[in-house]
């Protein structure tokens, strides 16, 4: 079956700097890549995916890129405010249509802005 | 729209009680999951529904059981509670690739 590994496990970045999280996935036939959002004590709430037949993706101050021939995928937000910490987890699976397609997750990186 | 909810936010169970977690989306999404969420861990896939009447397991079923009578209506059982259970749980719907979760239940095994 499908393995994501996410990294880092912990990251913390000044308000108004970058912030990159990234992830590998081990099965060729995943195509869809989301990345959600989890606050304490929330359920995880969709920020944005990307599709394989996509290379790069943006929202605002958030993006997406994708590398099929490495399988990786990285998350990547812009001038980072005291919102945006939070537990990130990244997803994978090899969405056929049919419904039948759990994602398989990351172990979920903590985003820290320090002010 | 409400999305997904779930009930209880939070309960706690005997080893050897049974409980169902109860989860309503009012999007009609055909499709339905159920997750477990355990400390500093991803989420793992325990059921999963294409369908009223449509069920199946996903990676980590045993312990639990789930139906599917209704589009909007998928309820997670756990027959004989154990400490291995001790988990937040979170149900989700799709209409299509992307997912979306509801607000999870805390479940504690003592």
């Amino acid at each position: 079956g499908e393995n994501v590994e996410q990294h880092p496990s912990t990251l913390s970045v000044q308000e108004g700097d970058s912030a990159v999280i990234k992830c590998t996935y081990s099965d060729s036939a995943s195509n869809y890549f989301p990345w959600y959002k989890q606050e304490l004590g929330k359920g995880p709430q969709l920020i944005i995916d990307i599709r394989s037949n996509v290379g790069e993706k943006k929202d605002q101050r958030i993006a997406v890129t994708l590398n099929k021939t490495a399988k990786h995928f990285s998350l990547h937000i812009t001038e980072t405010q005291p919102e945006d910490s939070a537990v990130y987890f990244c997803a994978a699976t090899p969405y056929s249509g049919g419904g039948a397609d759990g994602l398989t997750f990351g172990k979920g990186t903590h985003l820290i802005i320090q002010p | 729209n409400a999305g997904v909810t779930q009930t209880p936010k939070f309960r706690i169970l005997k080893i050897g009680q049974s409980m169902t977690l109860q989860c309503t989306q009012d999007m009609n999404h055909n499709y339905m999951y159920w997750y477990r969420q355990d400390p500093g861990m991803g989420l793992k896939l325990i059921y999963y529904s294409v369908g009223a009447g449509i069920t199946d397991k996903g990676e980590v079923p045993n312990g639990y059981n789930v139906s599917r009578s209704t589009t909007e209506d998928f309820p997670l059982r756990l027959e004989l509670a154990a400490p291995s259970q001790t988990s937040v749980y979170f149900c989700a719907s799709s209409a299509g690739e992307a997912q979306y979760f509801g607000p999870g239940t805390r479940l504690l095994v003592l």
